[in-house]
């Protein structure tokens, strides 16, 4: 099996707070782990790729400093939305995988929503 | 990353047809990936090809990864108002890439 588990999978606070999401592997253990943002009708966008035990490599045009991935075990990664303001209002998705080029294993989601 | 070139991209057919996408890359992939989005939820994968030329079913879905390896296809059969969905196409060739998917309706 690869059952991926994201925790929550709603969130809704206040502007200027920060949000962490958890994304575990349950079942496997994952060298490397992705995170997505998905915007209504559209194709799932590549924030950033993770692999256990190192800094996480971010896509251009997402803030580093904005968006904090640790990536501390093969089993657990977090995504922490620092400060967080309305635009960053999302669909949150993170996967997992054997490997880079393996085939990725998509948690649930999480709908963040900051009023 | 890059986004793979998935057609079409939307669809709506009456339940018990048969339903055929695609998708293309300007380069060589090593595997190919099928994956369903329900609304509000991740991704599933369906299926996974490793081979070129590689023919596999699941239940009523098939794929193949062209021989060309810069395509791949998904087909389902007898279609069911349960298949409604996003699906989406992905690859590995020097990274990973997603397709930019396929919305399906049925139509009861």
């Amino acid at each position: 099996g690869a059952v991926v588990s994201q925790h929550p999978s709603r969130v809704i606070c206040k502007s200027g707070t920060s949000v962490k999401i958890e994304c575990r592997s349950l079942d496997f253990q994952a060298t490397t782990m992705f995170w997505y943002r998905q915007f209504p009708k559209q194709s799932l966008m590549l924030m950033a790729t993770s692999n256990e035990g190192s800094k996480a490599t971010y896509e251009q045009g997402v803030e580093k400093d904005k968006f904090l991935i640790n990536h501390a075990s093969l089993t657990l990664s977090t995504l922490t939305v620092t400060s967080a303001h309305p635009e960053d209002s999302s669909f949150y998705i993170c996967s997992a995988s054997r490997g880079i080029y393996q085939p990725q294993h998509f948690g649930d989601g999480t709908r963040l929503s900051i009023l | 990353g890059q986004q793979l070139n998935q057609s079409p991209q939307s669809m709506f057919i009456q339940e018990g047809e048969d339903v055929s996408m695609n998708c293309t890359s300007s380069s060589i992939f090593n595997t190919w990936l099928w994956y369903k989005q329900d609304p509000g939820e991740g991704p599933v994968l369906l299926i996974a090809l490793y081979k070129a030329g590689e023919l596999t079913s699941n239940g009523r879905l098939t794929a193949q990864f062209g021989i060309t390896r810069k395509d791949s296809f998904l087909n389902i059969s007898a279609s069911i108002p349960s298949d409604v969905g996003i699906y989406f196409c992905a690859g590995t060739g020097n990274q990973f890439y997603f397709g930019t998917g396929t919305s399906l309706t049925v139509i009861p």
